[in-house]
């Protein structure tokens, strides 16, 4: 079965500052992986998405993930914040097998944004 | 433009009440989903329905109902014998089942039992 694990709920950073957040996966296949965003009582919208191409993957907003097997992680990162990335921010693993279409959701990690 | 509806944004239900609520798309997409989202848990699969005429319990189906008669709608039915239906109600939908194409989802449906 298909896990994730989001360390930490909540971020905080300042205003300029590294975002990392992170995910780590359990998977009995290959994984795909996803990273979502969402804004307060908005649905999810797609970040970035990893499926068994290049390991550093870019996304939108200056957002980009590294999939890393050995560490079976696949954290998020942003080199300087923005007021306007203030949101939470959900990992995902699309199952193998018959489940193809399933996601596994993390629990999701809130990020604050600091002037 | 493309993409999700979901209505009503805001539903408010008394006690023993079922409500239905809507989740239309326009992307031509095979696969639909509903989620459920509570603080802190994530989101948790309720049904899904890989194509037309055919739909899957999920993780927590238990209370809830869905059919699946057109492509394009997916409407889920939250009834009595849900216990704490308080939450937020995502609807996504995928391209197909077996690739691996992303959801995408619409802007969710808050429903409070009162």
């Amino acid at each position: 079965a298909q896990s994730v694990t989001q360390l930490g709920s909540h971020v905080s950073v300042s205003e300029g500052a590294l975002v990392l957040l992170r995910c780590n996966y359990s998977s009995s296949v290959p994984p795909y992986l996803f990273w979502y965003v969402q804004y307060p009582n908005q649905g999810l919208q797609l970040l970035l998405k990893y499926t068994s191409a290049a390991t550093l993957v870019k996304g939108i907003n200056g957002f980009e993930a590294e999939f890393k097997k050995s560490e079976t992680s696949f954290h998020l990162t942003k080199p300087s914040a923005h007021m306007s990335d203030a949101a939470e921010y959900f990992c995902a693993v699309r199952a193998g097998g018959t489940s193809y279409g399933k996601l596994t959701f993390g629990q999701g990690t809130i990020l604050t944004v600091h002037p | 433009d493309g993409g999700i509806t979901q209505s009503p944004k805001y539903l408010f239900r008394k006690e023993g009440q079922n409500v239905t609520l809507s989740c239309e798309q326009n992307l031509n997409h095979d696969a639909m989903y509903w989620y459920r989202q509570d603080p802190g848990q994530g989101l948790r699969l309720i049904y899904y329905s890989q194509i037309v005429n055919d739909f899957q319990k999920g993780d927590i189906a238990e209370g809830y109902s869905v059919s699946r008669e057109k492509k394009e709608s997916f409407p889920l039915t939250v009834t009595s014998a849900q216990k704490n239906p308080t939450a937020f109600y995502l609807c996504a939908s995928s391209k197909d089942w077996v690739s691996y194409n992303e959801q995408f989802f619409g802007p969710g449906t808050r429903l409070t039992v009162l």
